[in-house]
């Protein structure tokens, strides 16, 4: 298993600018969300879906558009980029047929909006 | 609102002391409790994680962490400290089951490892 991949690695952005981050999992979880990381913030979480074609918002969702179209892919779209959106981005996906929750994540997205 | 918080955002010992993270969350009852590291320029990576089972719970790299409902908290200990224990900790509690559930993280603990 690959468990949860996350492309690109890095990225750098003009304001105004839009994109989509990737995030796919291997793994046949129903449970797949987005945080950001920030300094001195721990993570949060922008936008969560428990299955294909269902999506939620988390804890700072402006700013960002989420679609589940296949359980395996969750892309996080960034509509017009500002520079408070410059942040390491993880993906995470969990089963609550495990019952333990556990989320696992992916290595990260480096980005930033100049 | 449901929080976590970490006591601490820097901790600093010394090689083969005690470590102890501080996390206390804000509902008297959680569901799960989770301590997750992060080295840099990684990903997060699940330390262990506390499901309604016995109150210490053993986890990866010789770390413990207690459950405590009286005091809401679930601190993260480990006897001795290497210097591969240098890292970012994050506390994070998950509240309600099923479809609902989301996990909320704390602000997080840089333990520094002095030789």
């Amino acid at each position: 298993n690959a468990g949860v991949t996350q492309t690109p690695k890095f990225q750098v952005l003009k304001t105004g600018q839009s994109m989509t981050l990737q995030c796919a999992q291997d793994m046949n979880h129903e449970y797949m969300s987005w945080y950001r990381q920030d300094p001195g913030m721990g993570l949060r979480l922008i936008h969560y879906s428990v299955g294909a074609g269902i999506t939620d918002q988390g804890e700072v969702p402006n700013g960002y558009n989420v679609s589940r179209s296949t359980t395996e892919d969750f892309p996080l779209r960034l509509l017009s980029a500002a520079p408070s959106q410059t942040s390491v981005y993880f993906c995470a996906s969990s089963s609550d047929r495990a019952s333990s929750y556990e989320q696992y994540f992916g290595p990260g997205t480096r980005l930033t909006v100049t | 609102a449901q929080s976590v918080t970490q006591l601490g955002s820097h901790v600093s010992v010394s090689e083969g002391a005690l470590v102890l993270l501080r996390c206390n969350y804000s509902s008297s009852v959680p569901p799960y409790l989770f301590w997750y590291v992060q080295y840099p320029n990684q990903g997060l990576q699940l330390l262990l994680k506390y499901t309604s089972a016995a109150t210490l719970v053993k986890g990866i790299n010789g770390f413990e962490a207690e459950f405590k409902k009286s005091e809401t908290s679930f601190h993260l200990t480990k006897p001795s400290a290497h210097m591969s224990d240098a890292a970012e900790y994050f506390c994070a509690v998950r509240w309600g089951s099923g479809n609902t559930g989301k996990l909320i993280f704390g602000q997080g603990t840089t333990l520094q490892v002095k030789p």
